[in-house]
């Protein structure tokens, strides 16, 4: 079983659409996830960090449930500017690794 | 201020050659992080520098990859002789140090590699 687990997509959605991302991890010691953006052939680019009272920011919102070991991003009013992949990345014990999924690609269109 | 930056920003060698990639951190941040994606594969950990010191490189996928940070500023990995398998993106990555607290990794803009 991989370590963070995404649907790669493609989420094609028009302009202005709500769409969710969901992600599950194995490891129940992971300590700390974030959502990272990334754009085709750029670096990674922290999105949002992920409490587990949830947390929002603008149009994203993001999810955690430790029990079930799962993180969803939810992004309303869907901007063309939004097409991107979705990183959903869990920060190991001990403060220190990154571990990532495999991304979820999203294409906004006008 | 100045981000994570990466040299070369591309390089295409041919298998048995050595590459060498350089990253300079973040001003001021003694972690730094280095990782690689793989085609068709996830961004994955390769090892970590506290300063000079090597905090965790279990990520290392062999001893043909050699890693340092003297004097804690830039790092420098090493790859000898390279391999196709070797062929990727190569991230590095630094983030700030203080008691506890998982502080956010900023990412530099990647090496492309490509062994042929």
């Amino acid at each position: 079983r991989k370590e963070v687990e995404q649907d790669p997509g493609p989420f094609n959605v028009p302009e202005g659409a709500t769409v969710a991302f969901n992600c599950t991890y194995s490891n129940s010691a992971s300590q700390s996830f974030f959502w990272y953006r990334q754009d085709c052939r750029k670096e990674p680019k922290l999105l949002m960090s992920v409490y587990s009272s949830g947390n929002e920011d603008g149009r994203f919102t993001a999810q955690l449930n430790r029990a079930s070991q799962y993180i969803s991003l939810l992004i309303r009013d869907s901007k063309l500017s939004d097409s991107a992949t979705y990183l959903c990345v869990v920060l190991n014990s001990g403060y220190s690794t990154l571990t990532f999924g495999k991304g979820t690609m999203l294409l906004v269109s006008p | 201020e100045a981000g994570v930056t990466q040299f070369p920003s591309h390089s295409v060698i041919e298998k048995g050659q050595t590459v060498t990639l350089r990253c300079d951190p973040i001003s001021g941040h003694d972690n730094l992080y280095w990782y690689r994606r793989v085609m068709g594969k996830e961004i994955k950990f390769l090892l970590h520098f506290v300063k000079e010191s090597k905090q965790d490189e279990s990520g290392m996928p062999n001893n043909r990859f050699l890693a340092e940070r003297t004097g804690g500023t830039y790092s420098t990995l090493k790859v000898q002789p390279a391999e196709l398998e070797d062929s990727g993106v190569y991230f590095c990555a630094s983030s700030q140090a203080s008691g506890g607290g998982p502080w956010t990794q900023y990412f530099g803009p990647g090496t492309r590699l490509l062994v042929l």
